[in-house]
């Protein structure tokens, strides 16, 4: 089956302590994405990625860090600058990522907790 | 940048119908997306319009006004299940590939 996988789907860390959530797919897509959602907000975009060791800063990449050394994975890494880390995060991913009509599909969710 | 407005929540009952709004920004637009998202889930897309004109899926439907700015997702024959909410997503700018997420609408559906 084809898809996109996060894990875990709940993460709990002590404050000042970076974390990296992790974000797969199968679906030979080129674009990825990293957004937050916090309760009552929209979807907040992190960081986003169209190809191969290319990434760029979304609207709230402050205290945030990516790589893309492979297709197939786009990790997040949530560090101690991030002032208020506590949200659900979602992993996507589009065909081509070149236009705005490339429909975005969604990993399951990692729930981030920070204590 | 884009700016997406959808009601807060709303409340329908099972087996009737509900229509959730979405205005946007008309300028470099280039299509509209609805998904759906189950608490603590992850959204599930929709539907996605580019053209003038109302689209129907099944029970879902949507629909497109581009010189409005406006949009709507139809749901017909209400169940229990469609209680989630439904974002609307554009283009955050002309000739953008990133998209702006409104902040949702949740629609509990009741017996």
């Amino acid at each position: 089956d084809g898809g996109i996988t996060q894990s875990p789907k709940y993460l709990f860390r002590k404050e000042g302590q970076n974390v990296t959530l992790s974000c797969e797919q199968n679906l030979n897509h080129d674009a990825m994405y990293w957004y937050r959602q916090d309760p009552g907000q929209g979807l907040r975009l992190i960081y986003y990625s169209q190809i191969v060791n290319d990434f760029q800063k979304g609207d709230i990449a402050e205290g945030y860090s990516v790589s893309r050394e492979k297709k197939e994975s786009f990790p997040l890494t949530v560090t101690s600058a991030q002032k208020n880390p506590t949200a659900f995060y979602l992993c996507a991913s589009s065909i081509i990522g070149r236009t705005s009509t490339d429909t975005q599909y969604f990993g399951p969710g990692t729930r981030l907790t920070v204590l | 940048g884009q700016n997406i407005d959808q009601p807060t929540e709303m409340t329908a009952t099972e087996g009737a119908i509900v229509q959730i709004n979405c205005t946007y920004q008309t300028s470099g637009f280039n299509g509209l997306f609805w998904y759906q998202q189950h608490a603590g889930e992850a959204p599930t897309f929709l539907s996605y319009n580019v053209l003038d004109g109302l689209e129907e899926k099944g029970r879902f439907s949507s629909f497109l006004s581009r010189s409005k700015g406006y949009s709507y997702l139809l749901l017909k024959e209400l169940q229990m299940k469609d209680s989630a909410s439904y974002l609307c997503a554009a283009p955050s700018g002309a000739g953008s590939y990133q998209l702006t997420f409104g902040k949702g609408t949740k629609l509990s559906v009741i017996p």
